[in-house]
């Protein structure tokens, strides 16, 4: 069975400062990973996605993660935090289904507060 | 209207209520899925409507029950529950394709915003 880690529940940086989200996965077959971001009141929304090919993968709103197999991490960054990505953030890893689906699997999300 | 929609928003029923939540998706998608949100909790898969064949949870109480009268409406309906299924219930749809073998590409799901439930 797969399952998601991610370490903090909440983390708050600084306005411009690193942001650095941590996700690490189990799964039995090569992972699908992917970071979902959700807003006050919104739903969730997919900020980007590993499949295979580059390790680094970039995604919406400047964010990007790395795959690393030897360590079963892929956490998220971005260089500079701004205050509109203040939101929860959510990895999840998917595995195939026999119906021709693949199920994802998340975790319990991190908070992230940006301070002005 | 576009992406995917759920009515309604917010909702507040007793324990002996009956109620539905609606969820329409303009996408053209082939597969649906009910998932619960619960504070400090992963996600919860409920219920999934995915090429015609309906996948659930197991561990969902009967008291909860999905319809899926087509690919784009799916409704969630709710009777007799409890304090507890207080969550934030988010609807989502995909695009899938059934393969021969091998994995079939990455299942990216459009959630809609939610419908806040509160059982009193």
């Amino acid at each position: 069975a797969q399952s998601v880690t991610q370490l903090g529940s909440h983390v708050s940086v600084s306005e411009g400062a690193l942001v650095l989200l941590r996700c690490n996965y189990s799964s039995s077959v090569p992972p699908y990973l992917f970071w979902y971001v959700q807003y006050p009141n919104q739903g969730l929304q997919l900020l980007l996605k590993y499949t295979t090919g580059a390790t680094l993968v970039k995604g919406i709103n400047g964010f990007e993660a790395e795959f690393k197999k030897s360590e079963t991490s892929f956490h998220l960054t971005k260089p500079s935090a701004h205050m509109s990505d203040a939101a929860e953030y959510f990895c999840a890893v998917s595995e195939p289904q026999s119906f021709g689906n693949e199920k994802l699997t998340f975790g319990t999300g991190t908070r992230l507060t940006i301070i002005p | 209207e576009t992406g995917v929609t759920q009515t309604p928003r917010h909702l507040v029923m007793g324990m002996t209520n009956k109620k539905s939540l609606k969820c329409e998706q303009h996408l053209g998608h082939n597969a649906m899925y009910w998932y619960k949100q619960s504070a400090k909790k992963p996600l919860e898969l409920m219920f999934v409507y995915s090429l015609e064949e309906r996948v659930e949870n197991n561990s969902v109480p009967s008291r909860f029950s999905p319809e899926c009268p087509n690919s784009s409406h799916l409704f969630l309906h709710l009777h007799t529950l409890q304090p507890e299924d207080s969550a934030l219930y988010l609807c989502a749809s995909s695009q899938v394709y059934s393969g021969t073998g091998g994995r079939t590409g990455a299942n990216v799901l459009t959630f809609g915003a939610g419908s806040r439930l509160t059982v009193l």
